[in-house]
């Protein structure tokens, strides 16, 4: 099956800064979704971006499908950013989801 | 956007019982569900897709005599552990699929004693 690579798998950010998460995926895909998981477990919908950019707020997200990689853009962090973020990815011609182990963010004040 | 629940949140139960999880998508008709395992400070294994009318299709490794899955409708979808033991305490999650998109249910944590 489809292989998927987070990176880093943990960041620690000052209230405000930016950063950068990374997915590496193995196969072409049909589908790439970026998922906050909160405290509580509830999986956030960030991004549904099987190629090109999208931008939420300040959040935004690239994939490009044909060096099978996507970014994870997030300026002026805030402690609610805080989480586990993940990367998932199904190969083309499947619905199933792979998932990433995530990038666990810490933004302190 | 999609919404999708499960029910119940928190299921503790003894070893020898069975316990049943359900998903619903509640303002859209999914033909696909997935179900999918979460272990503490790990990520999400799927373990089956749930498709509407038809038998579910399990992960390798799977139970599929432990893990019953049902999907009678295009918006319910139940997973029953038949015959717990501790070693399946874990987070049970769900997703519904529309337009090639996921969304996740709030999951369940099942505690097994």
């Amino acid at each position: 099956g489809i292989q998927v690579e987070q990176s880093p798998p943990d960041l620690i950010l000052q209230e405000g800064a930016n950063s950068t998460l990374r997915c590496n995926f193995s196969d072409s895909v049909n589908n790439l979704q970026w998922f906050h998981q909160n405290p509580w477990g509830q999986l956030i919908n960030l991004f549904y971006i099987p190629s090109g950019t999208k931008q939420n707020g300040r959040l935004s997200a690239t994939t490009v499908a044909t060096e099978r990689y996507s970014l994870l853009y997030i300026s002026s962090s805030q402690t609610t950013d805080s989480g586990v973020y993940f990367c998932a990815a199904a190969r083309a011609g499947s619905y199933q989801l792979t998932f990433g182990k995530g990038t666990k963010l810490s933004v302190i004040p | 956007g999609a919404v999708v629940s499960q029910h119940p949140s928190r299921v503790i139960c003894k070893s020898g019982t069975s316990v049943k999880i359900e998903c619903r998508s509640l303002d859209f008709q999914a033909t696909t569900m997935f179900w999918y395992r979460q272990f503490p400070k790990q990520s999400l294994m799927l373990m089956a897709t749930s498709n509407e009318g038809s038998k579910a299709t399990y992960e390798q490794g799977v139970e599929k005599d432990k893990f019953l899955i049902n999907h009678a409708s295009l918006t319910l979808s139940t997973l029953t552990v038949t015959s717990a033991h501790p070693e399946d305490s874990s987070f049970y999650i769900c997703s519904a699929e529309t337009e090639h998109e996921q969304y996740f249910g709030p999951g369940t944590r099942l505690t097994v004693t």
